[in-house]
């Protein structure tokens, strides 16, 4: 069965790093997402990204993340100067059609900013 | 607007049945579920699309009551391995189609 794949599962990092989580989507899918669970808290959505442009993006998603698909197959999400706050886990999800197809998971990059 | 789930956890023996509601403010155009086992991603359990809908799965279904915006999600006969925490997306009407998670119900099954 296609799956999403994240790379790494656990990435450490130190204050005002830079880190680039990196995603695979299931490779018929056309819509992709990445979302962020802190510890304990609910799945707080950061950006969708269609036809190589973000589409919609939440408050989170301010100037220090950005994301690329730099080839046909890789998804990745930059946080360019993390802070600690930044620790959490990013999952990145892709979905074939919005509104009607369900949404696929990654197992997730866990982030510990120090 | 996120959704509003409840109960914000339930407790029980293995065999007993669970009503996890999940409920909007704003008009839904879908609703999803999932379960997300602690230290792992969600999984995804269903999409509901139609007012009125019910969907099911084994021993898991819901329901979707588009006109009062709220969704249910009903386990029967609850296993061990049902434990874990569920949460409901919503998408709204004439939005963006982009799930906005609730903070989830906190299911334990015990033996």
């Amino acid at each position: 069965e296609p799956e999403v794949t994240q790379t790494p599962s656990h990435q450490v990092t130190q204050m005002g790093q830079e880190v680039i989580l990196r995603c695979v989507p299931i490779s018929n899918h056309l819509y992709f997402y990445w979302y962020r669970q802190i510890l304990g808290q609910k799945v707080e959505f950061l950006v969708s990204f269609y036809n190589n442009e973000i589409s919609e993006k939440s408050e989170i998603f301010d100037d220090q993340f950005s994301v690329e698909r730099p080839d046909g197959s890789n998804f990745t999400l930059k946080i360019r100067s993390t802070k600690l706050e930044d620790s959490a886990m990013y999952f990145c999800a892709s979905r074939n059609r919005p509104g009607s197809d369900e949404q696929f998971f990654g197992p997730g990059t866990r982030l510990t900013v120090l | 607007q996120q959704p509003v789930q409840s109960p914000q956890a339930v407790i029980l023996r293995e065999g007993e049945d669970a009503v996890i509601n999940c409920s909007s403010s704003k008009a839904l155009y879908s609703v999803h579920w999932y379960r997300q086992k602690h230290g792992e991603a969600p999984v995804f359990l269903m999409i509901l699309l139609k007012g009125g809908e019910q969907k099911g799965h084994e021993k898991i279904s819901a329901s979707f009551n588009e006109k009062k915006q709220q969704s249910s999600l009903y386990l029967t006969a609850s296993q061990l391995s049902y434990s874990g925490t569920y949460f409901c997306g919503t998408e709204m009407a004439g939005g963006s189609y982009i799930p906005t998670f609730g903070r989830g119900t906190s299911l334990i099954v015990h033996p």
